[in-house]
């Protein structure tokens, strides 16, 4: 049972928005602590996708960002394209078990 | 950007320690903006994190890992390493190096290894 709780799938058109949720507690989302998502395509390494809630590396596009409502954050990808179907994994920082911990990951399907 | 490559044996013994190493590459592993991270992923599931370490030393360990594992850094390599002492079955899993970019409470991992397979068997 992940700290972090995330639907195990979620599917979309393309072309059309989808949401992922990352839900958690006082003590990770609900403390302040910054809220990561990370992409994992099939058979590779996990890619920083966004980074401090909202943020996006060098390189990721603008159809792809986050966002906080109290002790929940969300990766909301728009435009949807067939590329985009992979594994999500949101990740905090938990002051109760003072480390760093994952959500349990999201498959996203490109109907 | 930094690169990173784990290294190590691919199959360990139940029972034994598994240890793995990451080299750096692109950067120095001096750089007081960082940790460097140790995660892994059992065949078919989610993300772990295991643990973190400072260049200076400070170690960081997942609570459910913490009394088996052992993180420590060699500057002069530019390299971190990561024991797992008593394995099972269940440590089997692609473990995965990586650099955790950290500012003020924020930490995240920014670049990955390409990650290593790590089997558990007799």
């Amino acid at each position: 049972q992940s700290v972090l709780t995330q639907p195990p799938s979620v599917s979309g058109a393309p072309g059309q928005r989808v949401t992922i949720s990352c839900t958690g507690s006082s003590s990770n989302i609900g403390a302040g602590y910054d809220v990561h998502w990370y992409q994992q395509l099939p058979g590779t390494a996990p890619k920083l996708l966004i980074y401090a809630h909202n943020n996006r590396p060098s390189g990721v596009p603008d159809r792809i960002s986050g966002s906080k409502s109290g002790t929940s954050d969300s990766l909301a990808i728009t435009g949807l394209q067939a590329e985009d179907e992979a594994d999500y994994y949101c990740q905090s920082y938990d002051s109760s078990l003072s480390g760093w911990v994952f959500g349990g990951g999201t498959k996203l399907t490109v109907l | 950007q930094l690169q990173l490559q784990e290294s190590g044996p691919g199959l360990v013994k139940p029972s034994e320690t598994l240890s793995l190493t990451c080299t750096v590459s692109g950067g120095s592993i001096s750089n007081s903006s960082y940790y460097w991270g140790w995660i892994r992923q059992p065949p078919g599931k989610g993300l772990e994190w295991i643990g973190s370490i400072y260049y200076t030393g400070p170690t960081y360990y997942s609570p459910s890992l913490k009394s088996r594992v052992t993180i420590s850094v060699d500057t002069s390599k530019n390299q971190f390493s990561l024991n797992l002492n008593s394995v099972t079955a269940a440590d089997t899993a692609v473990y995965y190096c990586a650099s955790q970019y950290y500012h003020d409470t924020s930490a995240f991992f920014d670049s990955w290894g390409q990650g290593t397979l790590v089997t558990v068997s007799s």
